[in-house]
């Protein structure tokens, strides 16, 4: 059983564009909210992060949407470079628990 | 120092052999992780350590042997392995923040 839904599973945009990753969870335990970028043969890395009491984050060109009533939460990349070409997880964990919930993962390539 | 250092970074073993993995961060972390991670997957957790006692298996082969000698140091003792077993294997640690999930490089397991 996924706790996390993911999509797309890979994504091909253009460099200057917007690269939007969405998910979706069912556990309303779940509080906090992070994205992993992965590039290969290297650990996941936190990227950016969210707390359900907010809406939005906002970390460069990085920014998480938050939707608590439709329980669901995405990444956008603005203007998208070659560099973030990577795969990107999102994950989710409840306060008290010991487990980090994972997607299923997006491979972004973005094209010169 | 705010990484997790894993070693070996790559390891191919017969299906007989005993190897082990080491995994190590001086960031002051309790809890400890072992994740699977599968080619174009997401990682797939293992065990974990909080306070240096076992708090999660998750009905992984007896195959693999965690162990976590003190407060810094995880490995991940490795017998009788199949090919299937070929893997990412990583290691990560956390605070008590749940910001503060750092995971290391991984070791690249080929089981021959």
């Amino acid at each position: 059983q996924q706790q996390v839904k993911q999509s797309p599973q890979s994504l091909i945009v253009q460099k200057g564009g917007i690269s939007i990753i969405n998910c979706a969870y069912e556990n309303t335990a779940f509080d906090y909210f992070p994205w992993y970028q992965q590039f290969p043969g290297k650990g996941p890395a936190l990227l950016i992060a969210i707390r359900p009491d907010v809406s939005e984050k906002k970390e460069g060109r990085f920014t998480i949407s938050f939707n608590k009533s439709a329980k669901q939460f995405s990444l956008h990349i603005m203007d998208s470079q070659p560099g973030d070409s990577a795969t990107y997880f999102c994950a989710a964990r409840s306060t008290g628990a010991n487990n980090l919930f994972f997607g299923t993962g997006t491979r972004l390539t973005v094209i010169p | 120092d705010t990484e997790v250092t894993q070693t070996p970074k790559h390891l191919v073993m017969g299906m007989t052999n005993k190897k082990s993995l080491k995994c190590e961060q001086h960031m002051g972390h309790r809890a400890m992780y072992w994740y699977k991670q599968k080619a174009k997957k997401p990682p797939e957790l293992m065990f974990v350590y909080s306070y240096e006692k076992l708090s999660i298996n998750e009905s992984v082969p007896s195959r693999f042997s965690p162990e976590c000698p003190n407060s810094s140091l995880l490995n991940l003792h490795l017998h009788a392995l199949q090919p299937e077993d070929s893997a990412l294997y990583l290691c990560a640690s956390r605070g008590t923040a749940p910001e503060g999930y750092t995971f290391g490089s991984g070791t690249r397991l080929t089981v021959v």
